[in-house]
Order: C-alpha cells, then structure tokens, then sequence
C-alpha cells in the first residue's frame, strides 16, 4: 500500500519555465491537496478538490492550476515559474474534507533560479 | 483571517521528561484539531486529534482541547531523543480546510 506518491522529488527550473507536480493516492480517499511549505511558514494551502470533478484555490493559489485528473490522481502545474515559489511541495488526501485527518505524500523540493 | 499560532521554539527537554506543546487558533468554529509530526526533510505524519474538550491519551501522547480559551496542546511523557522533531498544529471547521501553524521545533537532549 503506496499511500500518498508524488513526482518528482526534487526540480530545479529556470525563471519562466513550466512543469507538473504530479501526485497520486490509493487509498481510495475523496478530498486531495496541494500544500507549499516554507521556512517558519508552516503549510499553506494552494489548491484543493474536496471531490473527484471539483477544485477550489486555497489560500495562495497565484500561479499555479490543477487538474484533479480522476478519483487518484491531482496535478499541480506552474505555468511561469518565479523563484518566489522556491519551496517544498506536498500533496495530500483525506476521506473527505474537515474533520477527517489528512495523509501526506513525501513531497517535492522545487528551487527556481 | 483564520491564524493557528504556535511558538516556532526551539524547546528544548531532556530525556525522560515531559515536553509541553502549545497552540492557539483564531476561528471558534473551529471543530476539529490534529497534531502532525515532522523530521526534518521528511512529511508531515499525523499523532493525533482531538475533536471534544478535554483530554485524550494515546501512549505517551496526550492531547488536550480547550474551545472557551481557544486552546489546544500536546503533552509527551517520557521524551526520546526520536522524538525530536517539529510539531505542527491544525486546525478546522466541518467541511472546511485545515489551517496549519508554523509548528514547534523539539529537541530532546540525551
């Protein structure tokens, strides 16, 4: 049992360019997240899809879209990359949103130079 | 603005000792709390959550909910040195999202 999975674990891009986080659950949960964590931040939440078919922004979701592809699947794409997005990436799932407890993929450290 | 404030630390214990982690959250709608841990360069992994006022124990973990003051904590006896780590608060309404504070660092001296 995988649980959370997510690709890549570690990208750097160049300012301007584009890529996909991708991230996939098996444990057959509703609700999937995207979460950005930085130093003294703690996580802030990009985007969610409290279900398969819907997508909300968070509470930081300039620059970036998802697509909740299926039941398992949740990408995160930056179109134009900016260093300020320089951070750690964690998608995660639940069996659906508050109060059931979220489970966290190992996440992706993205640097933008 | 719904905040999860807790203090970044770092809190320093020494082994066998109790370790007092504290949060405090803005939203009284706030239902539903959990406790993540996280080592450093790893996921959050969750500890526990506790949704009714007062306490819940679960080995050497104990957390404690106060929604009059708005006040939620995590009590460790007998401390290890693995459990050294940071200690994330969240928070939440039914249906809502979770708002996370920054954490607290631990450090458990041998």
């Amino acid at each position: 049992n995988a649980g959370v999975t997510q690709t890549p674990k570690f990208q750097v891009l160049k300012t301007g360019q584009s890529m996909t986080l991708q991230c996939a659950q098996d444990m057959n949960h509703n609700s999937m997240y995207w979460y950005r964590q930085d130093p003294g931040m703690g996580l802030r939440l990009i985007y969610y899809s409290a279900s398969e078919g819907t997508t909300d922004k968070g509470e930081v979701p300039n620059g970036y879209n998802v697509s909740r592809l299926n039941k398992r699947e949740f990408s995160l794409r930056l179109e134009s990359a900016a260093p300020s997005q320089t951070s750690v990436y964690f998608c995660a799932s639940s069996v659906g949103t508050a109060p059931y407890e979220q489970y966290f993929g190992p996440g992706t450290r993205l640097t933008v130079t | 603005q719904k905040e999860v404030e807790q203090n970044s630390g770092p809190l320093s214990v020494p082994e066998g000792a109790i370790a007092s982690l504290n949060c405090t959250y803005s939203d009284r709608g706030s239902q539903s709390f959990f406790w993540y841990r996280q080592y450093s360069g790893k996921s959050p992994e969750l500890i526990m959550f506790i949704y009714s006022n007062g306490d819940k124990e679960d080995g050497r973990f104990t957390a404690q909910l106060n929604k009059a003051s708005q006040y939620v904590s995590l009590l460790i006896r007998d401390s290890q040195p693995s459990d050294s780590a940071t200690y994330l608060c969240g928070g939440a309404n039914y249906g809502q999202n979770f708002v996370f504070g920054p954490g607290t660092r631990l450090s458990v001296l041998p």
